[in-house]
């Protein structure tokens, strides 16, 4: 089975819109983190806004905001007021693991990602 | 520039030969990961170090791979025999390797872009 499921392969947003990239996961462990990473033309990974499984309230970081539902196991990105350099893919992340509460060691598993075009 | 570097950018083999890239991590980061992505995935864990200790391997780091970081400072990864499927971009992260706290944020490299013909 995945372990993180991002099903929106492309998606097409007017500037100034809000957006909502989709992430599910899996996983058995009770402490995990969650990541989204930003990947532009470019190609260089680019650390967006993390939500750790014990974390009450949802993260916000400028626009990006992250709408975690555990219970679902869905850690869906939201990009308010989108801009023209939001185009890019958007990667899932997570880290599980009971070494996580230590501090997380180990590597990030990845989803496909979704690519993001904002239009004019 | 203090963030991760790698060198080479690209690199085009042919099929057999053997390819070595390195990577420069953000000099207090003690944590070391390296990465693979192919076209239309998300990157692919392959390995990491604690300072000069390798502590993890993905079963996708066949023995054609060897990774090393000698000092705990900058890392190289070598494909032996290379094969038209390690074409890939391969991306190096590092982090301070925090512990006691969830975020342990990693700093991504540009990458090295590899085709094998």
């Amino acid at each position: 089975a995945q372990k993180i499921t991002q099903t929106q392969p492309g998606m097409f947003v007017q500037e100034k819109e809000a957006v909502t990239l989709d992430c599910t996961y899996d996983t058995s462990d009770q402490s995990y983190g969650l990541f989204w990473y930003k990947q532009p033309s470019s190609g260089e990974m680019i650390f967006l806004i993390y939500q750790g499984s014990y974390d009450e309230q949802n993260a916000t970081e400028g626009r990006y905001s992250l709408n975690f539902q555990k219970a679902r196991k869905s850690a869906n990105l939201v990009i308010s007021a989108s801009q023209l350099g939001d185009s890019a893919m958007y990667f899932c992340a997570m880290r599980e693991g009971p070494r996580y509460s230590g501090g997380g060691a180990d590597g990030l598993t990845f989803g496909k990602g979704t690519h993001l075009i904002i239009q004019p | 520039d203090t963030g991760v570097s790698q060198n080479p950018r690209h690199k085009i083999t042919k099929r057999g030969q053997n390819v070595t890239f390195r990577c420069d991590p953000i000099s207090e980061h003690n944590r070391l990961y390296w990465y693979r992505q192919t076209l239309g995935q998300g990157p692919e864990f392959l390995t990491y170090f604690q300072n000069e200790a390798q502590l993890e391997k993905s079963r996708l780091l066949s023995d054609r791979f060897s990774a090393e970081r000698p000092k705990g400072s900058f890392s190289t990864l070598e494909i032996q025999r290379t094969e038209q499927g390690d074409s890939a971009m391969y991306l190096c992260a590092s982090s301070l390797g925090l512990t006691g706290t969830g975020l342990d944020e990693q700093y991504f490299g540009p990458g090295t872009r590899l085709t094998v013909t």
